[in-house]
């Protein structure tokens, strides 16, 4: 079936934009996960979303970022008032039930450059 | 804090030659590690766990709690396993995975 598709693919937007990325997670997966990966760095956590439990926002790095799921599927990652240091590769994974010892699959990202 | 460390940030060895990237972690408690491949132009994925303690692709890890390292080996290279490698670690109990900053591996024809 297909995997977690994520848009857009690329995105280049003006410094002080606000910007939506979407993510489609496997039919069925109760648990979506967002991550950024900056230039050099590895991936870094951001929000994790299981069932209708609230999502932990601990990996957010600040009140500009902001994600929702609706209906227990798609997902929407919003940054507002971007700045040049969010400038990243944005990737969704999904599991089907959430919890460690489920493998994590993982979307093709979205690159992010704020200019 | 937990943290895992990828002394490499590219690792170039010969087809044939045996292969070691390495991977070192901080975690007070008992982690659960993963290796993750991400191939050219493909997404990333699971590679192994140390906990299933299988070989994918002929890549083996082995969890060393004392040198608190998770080493990721292959005997023989190929050119296929060209790709960048990530370790991760979670917590006990914990579904968030920290990553190191990954080691791309070129193996030379």
């Amino acid at each position: 079936g297909a995997g977690v598709s994520q848009s857009p693919s690329n995105k280049v937007t003006e410094k002080g934009k606000d910007v939506e990325l979407r993510c489609d997670p496997i039919s069925g997966h109760t648990a979506l996960y967002w991550y950024r990966q900056s230039l050099g760095q590895g991936l870094e956590f951001l929000i994790y979303f299981q069932g209708n439990s609230a999502p932990d926002k601990s990996g957010l790095p600040s009140d500009r970022f902001s994600a929702e799921r609706t209906g227990g599927s798609v997902s929407t990652l919003t940054i507002q008032r971007t700045q040049q240091e969010d400038s990243a590769v944005y990737l969704c994974a999904s599991s089907l039930f959430g919890g460690i010892q489920e493998t994590q699959y993982f979307g093709p990202g979205t690159r992010l450059l704020v200019l | 804090a937990q943290r895992v460390t990828q002394p490499e940030k590219l690792l170039s060895v010969f087809k044939g030659a045996p292969v070691e990237l390495k991977c070192n972690y901080s975690y007070s408690g008992s982690p659960e590690l993963f290796w993750y491949v991400q191939y050219s132009r493909q997404r990333l994925q699971l590679l192994l766990r140390h906990i299933s303690r299988e070989s994918i692709k002929g890549f083996t890890a082995d969890l060393n709690k004392g040198e608190t390292s998770f080493h990721l080996k292959k005997p023989f290279a190929q050119e296929e396993d060209s790709a960048m490698y990530y370790c991760a670690l979670a917590g006990a109990g914990s579904y968030q995975l920290t990553f190191g900053k990954g080691t791309k591996l070129s193996v030379i024809p």
